[in-house]
C-alpha cells in the first residue's frame, strides 16, 4: 500500500524556535509538494519539489523554505516559528507524467498532516 | 481571492437526502479532480474529470466538468452519514495543484 508518512502528527512550539516538519515517501514519486491547511482557506501551495535538490515557490513561501536530499524524503522548516504559521500541514506526492512532469494531472498521495501550534 | 471558489461552505442534511456542490472558476483548467478529506486524515482522490462536458459516475457520487472547463459539480444521491467529510475540488494552474476550500459536508442519520 502506497504511503506518505509525516513524521510528527502533533507539534507545539514557541515563538522564534526553528521548526522541522519531515516526510518521507515509500512509492518512488519524483513530485513532492507542501501545504498548509487552514479553515475557510482550503489547500495552500507553499513548496513544491521535481526532483532531488530541486524546489520551486509555490503561492505563500514567506517563512518557509525546503529541504530535498533525497528522492523519499521532502523536508519543511520553518526558521524562526511565529503564531500566524499556526496550522495544519500536508505533505504529498505525485508521479510525473511523462511529458508533463509536475505540471500534469498527477494524482496527490497525501500524509496525514501534522498540527503544528505556535505559542 | 480563491482560484476555485466551492459552494456552499458548509452543507447539513439528513440521510437520503440529495445535495450538489461546486465548484468555479474564471480560469480554464486542462483537468479537475475531488478529493475527500476525513478528520485526523489528507485527502484522498476521488475522481478526476478531463474532457468539458464529461459526467462520470462513482456509486452515488455524480461529477460534471462544465463545458467551458472552468467549473465543476459534485452530485449525491441519498446521502449516508459515512459520506461526512470536507469535499474539495482542485486543478492544475501553471504548476502544482490548487485547492478549493472545500464543502463541509454532515449527513444526520
Amino acid at each position: 500500500d502506497v504511503k506518505v508518512t509525516q513524521s510528527s502528527r502533533y507539534l507545539v512550539k514557541r515563538t522564534g524556535e526553528k521548526v522541522f516538519l519531515e516526510c518521507v515517501q515509500d512509492m518512488d514519486h519524483e513530485n513532492m509538494f507542501w501545504y498548509r491547511q487552514d479553515p475557510g482557506l482550503g489547500l495552500r501551495l507553499i513548496y513544491f519539489s521535481y526532483d532531488v535538490k530541486m524546489k520551486e515557490k509555490g503561492d505563500i513561501p514567506e517563512g518557509y523554505s525546503v529541504s530535498r536530499e533525497k528522492k523519499e524524503r521532502f523536508s519543511l522548516i520553518l526558521e524562526s516559528a511565529s503564531t500566524n504559521q499556526t496550522s495544519m500541514y500536508l505533505c504529498a506526492s505525485s508521479q510525473s507524467t511523462p511529458g508533463q512532469g509536475v505540471s500534469g494531472a498527477n494524482v496527490l498521495t497525501f500524509g496525514a498532516g501534522s498540527r503544528l501550534t505556535v505559542l | 481571492t480563491q482560484l476555485l471558489e466551492q459552494s456552499p461552505q458548509f452543507l447539513s442534511i439528513q440521510e437520503g437526502e440529495n445535495l450538489t456542490v461546486y465548484c468555479n472558476s474564471s480560469s480554464v483548467f486542462s483537468s479537475l479532480q475531488w478529493y475527500r478529506q476525513e478528520p485526523g486524515e489528507g485527502p484522498v482522490l476521488l475522481v478526476t474529470v478531463v474532457t468539458g462536458g464529461e459526467v462520470k459516475k462513482l456509486k452515488r457520487l455524480t461529477f460534471q466538468f462544465g463545458d467551458a472547463r472552468k467549473d465543476s459539480s459534485l452530485h449525491i444521491t441519498a446521502a449516508q452519514p459515512g459520506d461526512t467529510g470536507l469535499y474539495l475540488c482542485a486543478g492544475v494552474r501553471f504548476i502544482g495543484m490548487r485547492f478549493g476550500a472545500g464543502t463541509r459536508l454532515t449527513v444526520k442519520p
